[in-house]
């Protein structure tokens, strides 16, 4: 079954812990992207990736660093984490650019103290 | 700023009416226009998007229509059902783009 798998699903940490999400897709896909989701705001891009070892900002990157060593794999890691990262995240691939079919993962709800 | 402004923020909608939601953007290089379908605890998942060449896309029940002039952009619901309660997103990118951005959702209730 093709799917985006994001790891964990749910976090509650505190200010400054490091933590990283991970995100694992199955279809061979070139493009990833990581978003959060905030009341009101609606989702709004922090990075993406056109292929392995090539990354770029999206709308919010400030606080949130990415790698992409293997085309399956595009983990999300906060560093020094602060409540106003407090959201919840979204992991999606597409075949190879942003214009096209996004799929989705079912998000990580992070909640930082 | 927002790049797509999407209205209204939520919407109720008796079974069988049609659900309408509304898109606009500014920048003109934009040329991808998807709108995206969320349930609760879900991820968006596409549900159909158009390209500036064509006014009008239509996927069964759903039917984008795209004013290139006003730089607005909506959605239609025809025959709207109550499993078609959930949250709508529009998005833009460029042609070749991979900057994405999404308008600001709208929750839709349809009430049998």
């Amino acid at each position: 079954e093709a799917q985006v798998t994001q790891n964990p699903r749910y976090l509650i940490t505190v200010t400054g812990k490091k933590l990283t999400v991970t995100c694992s897709q199955n279809m061979n896909h070139e493009y990833m992207s990581w978003y959060r989701q905030d009341p009101g705001l609606g989702l709004r891009q922090i990075y993406y990736s056109m292929n392995v070892e090539v990354t770029d900002k999206g709308d919010v990157p400030e606080g949130y660093k990415v790698s992409r060593k293997e085309k399956r794999n595009f983990p999300l890691i906060l560093e020094s984490p602060s409540p106003n990262q407090t959201s919840l995240y979204f992991c999606a691939s597409s075949y190879y650019r942003g214009d096209q079919p996004q799929h989705f993962g079912d998000g990580t709800r992070l909640s930082i103290l | 700023q927002q790049q797509v402004k999407q209205s209204p923020q939520s919407l109720i909608v008796q079974k069988g009416g049609i659900s309408i939601i509304n898109c606009a953007y500014e920048n003109t290089a934009f040329d991808y226009f998807p709108w995206y379908q969320q349930f609760p605890g879900k991820g968006p998942a596409l549900l159909i998007a158009i390209r500036p060449d064509v006014s009008e896309k239509k996927e069964g029940r759903f039917t984008i229509s795209f004013n290139k002039s006003a730089k607005q952009f909506s959605l239609h619901i025809m025959d709207s059902q109550p499993g078609d309660s959930a949250t709508y997103f529009c998005a833009a990118s460029r042609r070749g783009g991979n900057q994405f951005y999404f308008g600001t959702g709208t929750s839709l209730t349809v009430i049998p």
